[in-house]
C-alpha cells in the first residue's frame, strides 16, 4: 500500500520559533511537493523537488525553505513561525509522467500563536 | 495564466440524488484535468484524470467528469450519491510542461439524509 506519512497530525508553535514539518514516502518518487491549503483558496504550492537536493520555488515560497537529503524524505523549514503560517500543511510525491496521480499525506494543522 | 473555478463552494444533495460538481479552467491549450476527493480528516485521492482521447472519463467510487473543450469545463457527476460521499472536491488542472497543478477553491459536499 502506497504510503505518504507526515510527521505531525497536529502541531502549535509561538511566533519567531523555528518549525520543521517532515514528509516522508515509501514509493521511491521522484517528486515531491509542499502545499499550503486555507479555506477558499485551494492548495498551494510552496516548493516541490524533483531529485535529491534539487528544489524550486512554488507560488507562495515567501517565509520557507525546504530540504531534501534523501529521495524519501522532504522536509519544510519556517525560519520563524508567524501568525500568518497558521494553516493545513499537505505534502505529496509522484513519480514518472506529468499527468501521474499525485499522493498525499493526511496533512499537518499548524497553528502559530 | 492559467486558472481553475469552482463556482460552488458548498453543495447539499439528498442521499440516493444525482450530483454534478461544476470546474471551469482557463487555459489555451489541452490542458490535464484532475479531480481530487478529501474525505475528513485525510489527504487528498485522485478520483480521475483526463489528458487525451475519450472526453468522458470514468473514476473511482462511481464517479465520472467530461472534459467540454468548447466550455472550458470538466464537470464532475454521480447518478446516485451515498453519505460516505460527503467530502470536499478539488478540481486542478496541469500544462503539461512540469508537475505544478493550478487548483480550484474546492467544493464543499453535504449529504442530507
Amino acid at each position: 500500500d502506497v504510503k505518504v506519512t507526515q510527521s505531525s497530525r497536529y502541531l502549535v508553535k509561538r511566533t519567531g520559533e523555528k518549525v520543521f514539518l517532515e514528509c516522508v514516502q515509501d514509493m521511491d518518487h521522484e517528486n515531491m511537493f509542499w502545499y499550503r491549503q486555507d479555506p477558499g483558496l485551494g492548495l498551494r504550492l510552496i516548493y516541490f523537488s524533483y531529485d535529491v537536493k534539487m528544489k524550486e520555488k512554488g507560488d507562495i515560497p515567501e517565509g520557507y525553505s525546504v530540504s531534501r537529503e534523501k529521495k524519501e524524505r522532504f522536509s519544510l523549514i519556517l525560519e520563524s513561525a508567524s501568525t500568518n503560517q497558521t494553516s493545513m500543511y499537505l505534502c505529496a510525491s509522484t513519480s514518472g509522467q506529468v499527468y501521474n496521480e499525485q499522493f498525499f499525506g493526511p496533512g499537518t494543522r499548524l497553528t502559530v500563536l | 495564466a492559467q486558472s481553475v473555478t469552482q463556482p460552488d463552494i458548498h453543495i447539499t444533495v439528498s442521499e440516493g440524488a444525482s450530483l454534478e460538481l461544476r470546474c471551469n479552467y482557463s487555459y489555451g491549450a489541452t490542458p490535464y484535468l484532475f479531480w481530487y476527493v478529501q474525505s475528513p480528516g485525510q489527504g487528498l485521492q485522485l478520483l480521475l484524470k483526463y489528458f487525451s482521447g475519450d472526453t468522458l472519463v470514468q473514476g473511482i467510487k462511481g464517479f465520472e467528469a467530461e472534459f467540454k473543450r468548447s466550455q472550458s469545463s470538466f464537470n464532475l457527476r454521480k447518478p446516485s450519491v451515498h453519505w460516505s460521499d460527503a467530502a470536499e472536491y478539488f478540481c486542478a488542472v496541469g500544462d503539461g510542461s512540469n508537475y505544478q497543478l493550478i487548483w480550484g477553491a474546492g467544493t464543499k459536499l453535504i449529504i442530507k439524509p
